[in-house]
């Protein structure tokens, strides 16, 4: 069992470029999150999702878009990258919403 | 507003010096608290979920408390695998919606 896992591992983005970061769980999770970590920020929602077909804004959805068109996907969108979503990105899931959540290992994101 | 502290933000102890780590919050309506394990590199590892005040988990040398303000993580006789960044997180509200709202972390350090 895999649990949660994200691709690419890591990523060197030209400011301008569409980019789509892909997080995969095998656990049957209703629920699904996208955060970024940045030092001395800690970790901030990005997107959410409750269930399958549904998604919600976190704490910095912008520049950001997410679909859930399955339980096991749920692919993070940067329309036009620029320099200051150089971040570290999680997804990561739960079985129901508010429950613990279970982290990927992460996308390390640079925009140059 | 809810707020989630952590304090210290680094702590350095010699293996086997016993201390604290602190998670304060202020939220209206308390659902459940989180601690994770970060590891360099690595996505957060779920420790404990605590729901209400009097509550107590343990693990290993680990173990959470939960009070109406805060909780502590107590290590006890640490070694230095114990070295990482310990996470506090907060649900909380009535709304089905509501988010998980992260600490800043501490950065525990154990030297052998």
């Amino acid at each position: 069992i895999a649990g949660i896992t994200q691709a690419p591992t890591s990523q060197i983005l030209a400011a301008g470029r569409r980019m789509t970061l892909r997080c995969t769980q095998d656990m049957r999770h209703n629920a699904m999150y996208w955060y970024r970590q940045d030092l001395g920020l800690g970790l901030r929602l990005i997107h959410y999702s409750n269930t399958a077909g549904t998604t919600g804004k976190g704490e910095v959805p912008d520049g950001y878009s997410v679909s859930r068109a399955n339980t096991d996907d749920f692919p993070l969108t940067l329309a036009s990258a620029v320099p200051s979503q150089t971040s570290v990105y999680f997804c990561a899931s739960s079985d129901r919403q508010g429950l613990t959540q279970y982290f990927g290992p992460g996308t390390r994101l640079l925009v140059l | 507003e809810d707020q989630v502290t952590q304090s210290p933000e680094a702590l350095r102890l010699q293996e086997g010096e016993s201390s604290s780590l602190n998670c304060s919050y202020t939220v209206s309506g308390l659902r459940g608290l989180f601690w994770y394990r970060q590891d360099p590199g690595k996505g957060p590892e779920f420790l404990f979920t605590l729901y209400s005040a009097g509550e107590e988990k343990e693990k290993e040398r680990l173990k959470a408390t939960l009070t109406k303000k805060e909780s502590f993580l107590h290590i006890t006789a640490p070694k230095p695998e114990d070295s990482a960044t310990y996470l506090c997180a907060v649900q909380a509200g009535e709304d089905r919606d509501d988010k998980i709202i992260f600490g800043k972390g501490t950065r525990l350090h154990i030297l052998p």
